[in-house]
Order: C-alpha cells, then sequence, then structure tokens
C-alpha cells in the first residue's frame, strides 16, 4: 500500500527566507501524480503544486517549486520569499488507483515577521 | 473556478441523533469524496463516488453512509452520532479529464461537535 510521510509536524521561517518541507512516500507504482496542497488557518485547502512522476523537470509555480527525487521517492517543497499568507497546513500527497489520494499528515508553517 | 460549496461550517448535535452533511460542486466533476480531519492524523477517507448513485467504501467508512443521487450533490449521513465522531469533515471533487484531472477541490469544511 502506498504511504506519505511529512517528517517535520511544525516549521517556522523568517519572513523573506526560504524553506523547505519534506515528504517522502512509497509505492510501487511507476507512473503516478504527486501534490502539495496548502490549507491556511480557517480557509479552504487549496492545490499549491503538482508533479506528474514521468516529468523529470521540478514542477514550479511562481515562489514556490519541488524538489522530486523519484528514486529516492522524496517531494520537498520549496517556498522562496515567504510571506505571511504562506502561513498554513501544508499537505503532502500521493494519487493512488482511482482518483484517491492518500495525504501525509501534514506540515504546519509559521512565518515569523 | 470550480466551487465546492458544503452546506454548514458548523454543526452542534446530539449523540444518537442522524446527522447530513450536504456538499454540492458546480464543475459537473464525476468523482466525489468525503474526509474527516483530526489533528496529528491529516485527511482520511470516507467514502467515494465515481458517479451518481455510485459509492466506495474509503478507509473509516464504520458509522458513515453516503447519498448521491444528482452528479453535483454528495451527501455524508451518520446514522446515530457518536461523539467520536466529533471532527472537521471536508468534501472534495475531482475530475478524471482534461487539465484539471486528478487534482481534487475542496469545500471550506464543516466543523461537527457532538455532545
Amino acid at each position: 500500500a502506498q504511504t506519505v510521510t511529512q517528517s517535520q509536524p511544525e516549521m517556522s521561517v523568517q519572513e523573506a527566507e526560504t524553506v523547505t518541507l519534506s515528504c517522502t512516500y512509497d509505492t510501487s507504482e511507476s507512473d503516478y501524480y504527486l501534490f502539495w496542497y496548502k490549507q491556511p488557518p480557517s480557509r479552504q485547502m487549496i492545490l499549491v503544486i503538482r508533479q506528474e512522476a514521468y516529468k523529470q523537470q521540478n514542477a514550479t509555480e511562481n515562489r514556490f517549486s519541488v524538489n522530486f527525487q523519484k528514486a529516492a521517492k522524496s517531494f520537498s517543497l520549496k517556498i522562496s520569499d515567504s510571506q505571511l499568507g504562506d502561513a498554513a497546513m501544508y499537505f503532502c500527497a500521493y494519487r493512488t488507483d482511482g482518483d484517491k489520494i492518500i495525504f501525509g499528515k501534514g506540515t504546519r508553517l509559521h512565518i515569523l515577521p | 473556478d470550480v466551487k465546492v460549496t458544503q452546506s454548514s461550517r458548523y454543526l452542534v448535535k446530539r449523540t444518537g441523533e442522524k446527522v447530513f452533511l450536504e456538499c454540492v460542486q458546480d464543475m459537473d466533476h464525476e468523482n466525489m469524496f468525503w474526509y474527516r480531519q483530526d489533528p496529528g492524523l491529516g485527511l482520511r477517507l470516507i467514502y467515494f463516488s465515481y458517479d451518481v448513485k455510485m459509492k466506495e467504501k474509503g478507509d473509516i467508512p464504520e458509522g458513515y453512509s453516503v447519498s448521491r443521487e444528482k452528479k453535483e450533490r454528495f451527501s455524508l449521513i451518520l446514522e446515530s452520532a457518536s461523539t467520536n465522531q466529533t471532527s472537521m469533515y471536508l468534501c472534495a471533487s475531482s475530475t478524471h479529464t482534461g487539465t484539471d484531472r486528478n487534482i481534487q477541490y475542496f469545500g471550506a469544511g464543516t466543523r461537527l461537535s457532538v455532545l
């Protein structure tokens, strides 16, 4: 069975600095999707970034980028120039069969002004 | 923009009550999902549906049932609410076609307290 592990329950970063959130997963599949979702306090969960496993190029969305290491089954999220609005719970997720998604337990990110 | 609407943000119910949580999406998505979110446990899948009148059990279906009579609406039912069902419930929808395939879009959540 696939699993998703986020080893950092909480992290803090100074405003304008860069932070990296870690995620590892376990699967025997060769083609799959990985995601990072963001859940701000008392607000809706939204997609931050998506990576397709067959694409070697790391996905990027503005200040958000991933480091996808397929062989190591690692999928970290880098946030550059951190802003106060980046404070949220971040979930790493893996798409399994039938469009189901398995979520990690989350990393709560604090932005220090 | 995709919109997933959950009928209530907060609900307070008594033990033994039958509880209905409603979810509606406006993007003609085939797939709909119900999760519960608890601190330290992340999101856990309760039930999901790939089509009208179709349902599949997720990882924690005990004590819950679902209904999908129309494509846009997916209801979660707690047949007899218990205190251990106090939680945040999230609904999501997705499509398996197009550029948005596999991306789940979430509602704002319903925080249910069972007393």
